[in-house]
């Protein structure tokens, strides 16, 4: 199946500092990539969508200012944590779909961060 | 999208199928029921769909009742490995459409010795 990756798998940093996360689709091309965000023992909520090319759309209560994401090719999106709080620490996970038509969702690993 | 209910969660021994229901009572007649699974700390993985069919691939089979108003996830053979949370969810997927995967809860099933 298709593989997506993400750098990196865990991030500590300090309060105020920016964060940036890759996601990478390695064997296809992604015109549309997902960033959800999961806290412990809860489930998946989609942050935004991004579609190559073009600006997200972000979901309903989820600052676009403090989530930006780029998505500047067909196989990289990223997501940058401005001003990171300790409230942003969670579980980031990305998600690309492929150009080639068909509707299935491949996930990347997730990357782990913790704000000091 | 329409929603799902699962239950929490379910415990299955080793070596016996594990059973996951699906209720999607309000499910519309473009709507797929996709199956996804997260082992702990990491990203979901598909399992598995379906529009009103059953379908069966080599990890899981699914059954869709005819009215399509529920189904349930059978993996025939549950490991260890199968520990995870299951999500059932219900969603357009014509190609080309740029429909979201809405998580909901899960099943939390734990297989055991």
């Amino acid at each position: 199946g298709a593989v997506v990756s993400q750098h990196p798998s865990w991030v500590i940093c300090k309060s105020g500092t920016s964060v940036k996360i890759e996601c990478r689709s390695l064997d296809f091309q992604a015109t549309t990539m997902f960033w959800y965000r999961q806290f412990p023992k809860q489930s998946l909520m989609l942050m935004a969508t991004s579609n190559e090319g073009s600006k997200a759309t972000y979901e309903q209560g989820v600052e676009k200012d403090k989530f930006l994401i780029n998505h500047a090719s067909l196989t990289l999106s990223t997501l940058t944590v401005t001003s990171a709080h300790p409230e942003d620490s969670s579980f980031y996970i990305c998600s690309a779909r492929s150009r080639d038509g068909a509707n299935e969702q491949f996930f990347g690993p997730g990357t782990r961060l913790t704000v000091l | 999208d329409a929603k799902t209910t699962q239950p929490p969660s379910m415990d299955c021994a080793e070596g016996r199928a594990a059973n996951l229901p699906c209720n999607h009572s309000t499910i519309s007649g473009n709507e797929y029921v996709y199956w996804y699974r997260q082992i702990h700390s990491q990203g979901p993985q598909y399992i598995i769909h379906g529009l009103k069919n059953n379908e069966t691939n080599e990890m899981a089979s699914l059954i869709i009742t005819e009215d399509r108003k529920s189904s349930t996830l059978i993996l025939p053979h549950a490991t260890l490995r199968d520990t995870a949370v299951y999500y059932c969810i219900v969603r357009v997927a014509e190609t080309g459409t740029a429909s979201k995967l809405t998580f909901g809860t899960g099943t939390r099933l734990q297989v055991t010795l």
